[in-house]
C-alpha cells in the first residue's frame, strides 16, 4: 500500500536553530498538509498545499513557517528562528481530492525536540 | 465549546465486549466525518469515514446524525489490538481543513 513518508524520525535542535522537515507524499496525491501534536494534546491542523501554493492554513501558521514543494516528490516544512514550544510531532499529510469523506492519509512523524 | 469534543475515557474493556464511543461537533458547516485511530506516538490511521445513512466495516459501525452534530463509532467483538486512541475528525465541504477531538482512550484487557 502507497505511503507518506517523512524524514527525519527524531530532530533534535537548538532554540532560535532553523529546521527543514521532509515528506514525500504519496505519488499520485495532489493535496498536502502539516499538522503538528503536542505531546499528550490533539491533533492541530497547519497547512494544506496544493498547485504549488498554500490553499488554507490555520492561525498557528505564522511568519515562522513557510512551506515548499521543491521538486516533483518532496514537500518541506521549514521552522526558523525555533523556540522551545515548537516542539511536537510533525505530521505530513496527503491526499488526492478534497471533495466530501476523501479522507487524508499519515506520514508516520517526525518528533522535533528544541533544546 | 470546542469544535470537536469527545470524551477522553479512558475506557476499560474486557475482550469480547462491545463499546460505544461520542464525539460532538459545533460547526454546523461540517460535511465530512471520519473516524482514526492513533497507537501511542504513532501517525493517525485512517478507520473509517462516517456517511450519512450510518456504515458499517466489520466491527465497527459509525452514525451520524447532522441534526444533533453528534457522531458515534461502535465497536464490537473488541481484541486486544482495538486498545489505541479513538479520533473524531470533521472537515467542512472541499475544505482542506481537518479539525481532530483530543480523542478517546481504549484499552482492551485479556
Amino acid at each position: 500500500e502507497p505511503e507518506v513518508t517523512q524524514t527525519p524520525s527524531h530532530q533534535v535542535t537548538q532554540m532560535g536553530q532553523e529546521v527543514i522537515l521532509r515528506c514525500v507524499p504519496i505519488s499520485n496525491h495532489l493535496y498536502f498538509y502539516w499538522y503538528r501534536q503536542i505531546l499528550g494534546q490533539k491533533v492541530e491542523f497547519l497547512v494544506s498545499f496544493y498547485n504549488n501554493e498554500i490553499s488554507e492554513k490555520s492561525e498557528i501558521f505564522d511568519d515562522q513557517f513557510s512551506v515548499e514543494r521543491p521538486d516533483g516528490s518532496n514537500f518541506t516544512l521549514k521552522i526558523r528562528s525555533t523556540k522551545l514550544e515548537d516542539s511536537a510531532m510533525y505530521f505530513c499529510a496527503s491526499s488526492d481530492r478534497v471533495e466530501n469523506n476523501q479522507p487524508q492519509h499519515f506520514g508516520d512523524g517526525t518528533r522535533l525536540s528544541i533544546l | 465549546r470546542k469544535e470537536v469534543e469527545q470524551d477522553p475515557g479512558p475506557f476499560n474493556v474486557p475482550e469480547g465486549a462491545t463499546v460505544a464511543f461520542n464525539c460532538t461537533y459545533s460547526n454546523s458547516a461540517s460535511q465530512s466525518f471520519f473516524w482514526y485511530r492513533q497507537d501511542c506516538r504513532k501517525e493517525p490511521k485512517l478507520l473509517m469515514s462516517v456517511y450519512s445513512s450510518g456504515n458499517e466495516d466489520g466491527r465497527f459501525t459509525a452514525q451520524l446524525n447532522r441534526a444533533s452534530q453528534y457522531i458515534s463509532l461502535l465497536i464490537r467483538d473488541s481484541k486486544l489490538s482495538d486498545s489505541a486512541t479513538y479520533l473524531c475528525v470533521v472537515k467542512k465541504a472541499n475544505n482542506n481543513d481537518m479539525r481532530f477531538g483530543a480523542g478517546t482512550r481504549l484499552t482492551v484487557k485479556p
